[in-house]
């Protein structure tokens, strides 16, 4: 069955950084691409950024460009989204996803997301 | 960067209904356009990739078409736990941008 758990969301205030981490299992993680895809409360979906399997590509949405590094773990099944220079926009749920061997470059498999509040 | 929209923004009809929503995106994107399903306090869940293939698990009722710039996401007969909200998102080129997505309610 595959998994994907987040982790490492919580307060922080303007400025601040925050390292979330994301937990696969349950297929091989080092063939596939990873993505963060985020949801401030109330809103719809943004994608954040993704990185390829061997992280020589790595994109970003331009509003975290500079600001928020992906990286991943393959030998411990992890993704990671490194953010710096928090600002309030950024406040939302954070998911890892996972891209399927589907056509299209769709995220088969999500995780339940953590929740980032970027807030004085 | 692709702009993608969607039609309606909501709508609210009764169990046993053919619901269509529509995706439209700013430019071509051949067929990189997959759709999903959130539920309130949920992940969202991938139903159709490639603007036509449909997930494993996910019921038949639900299909999509489309090629180009312009796509649809059909339900044949709405059934209660279809009330969510559904969005679309182009695989084209990044940033991979997804529509803003329609709320569907059930009468």
């Amino acid at each position: 069955e595959v998994q994907l758990v987040e982790s490492g969301g919580g307060l922080v205030q303007p400025g601040g950084s925050l390292r979330l981490s994301c937990a696969a299992s349950g297929f091989t993680f080092s063939a596939v691409w990873m993505s963060w895809v985020r949801q401030a409360p109330g809103k719809g979906l943004e994608w954040v950024a993704h990185i390829s399997q061997d992280e020589s590509n790595k994109y970003f949405v331009d509003s975290v460009k500079g600001r928020f590094t992906i990286s991943r773990d393959n030998a411990q099944n992890s993704l990671f989204l490194q953010m710096n220079s928090l600002r309030a926009e950024d406040t939302a749920v954070y998911y890892c996803a996972k891209y399927g061997a589907v056509y299209g470059r769709a995220h088969d498999y999500w995780g339940h997301g953590t929740l980032v509040t970027v807030s004085s | 960067d692709i702009q993608m929209t969607q039609s309606p923004s909501s709508l609210s009809t009764s169990v046993g209904d053919g619901v269509t929503i529509t995706c439209r995106a700013s430019q071509t994107i051949s067929n990189y356009l997959n759709w999903y399903q959130q539920k309130p306090g949920r992940a969202p869940q991938l139903l159709v990739s490639g603007a036509s293939t449909l997930q494993s698990g996910v019921p038949s009722r639900f299909s999509g078409s489309g090629s180009g710039t312009d796509f649809t996401l059909t339900i044949s007969s709405l059934q209660p736990e279809d009330s969510a909200i559904y969005y679309c998102q182009q695989g084209y080129s990044v940033p991979f941008t997804f529509g803003p997505g329609t709320k569907v309610d059930i009468k």
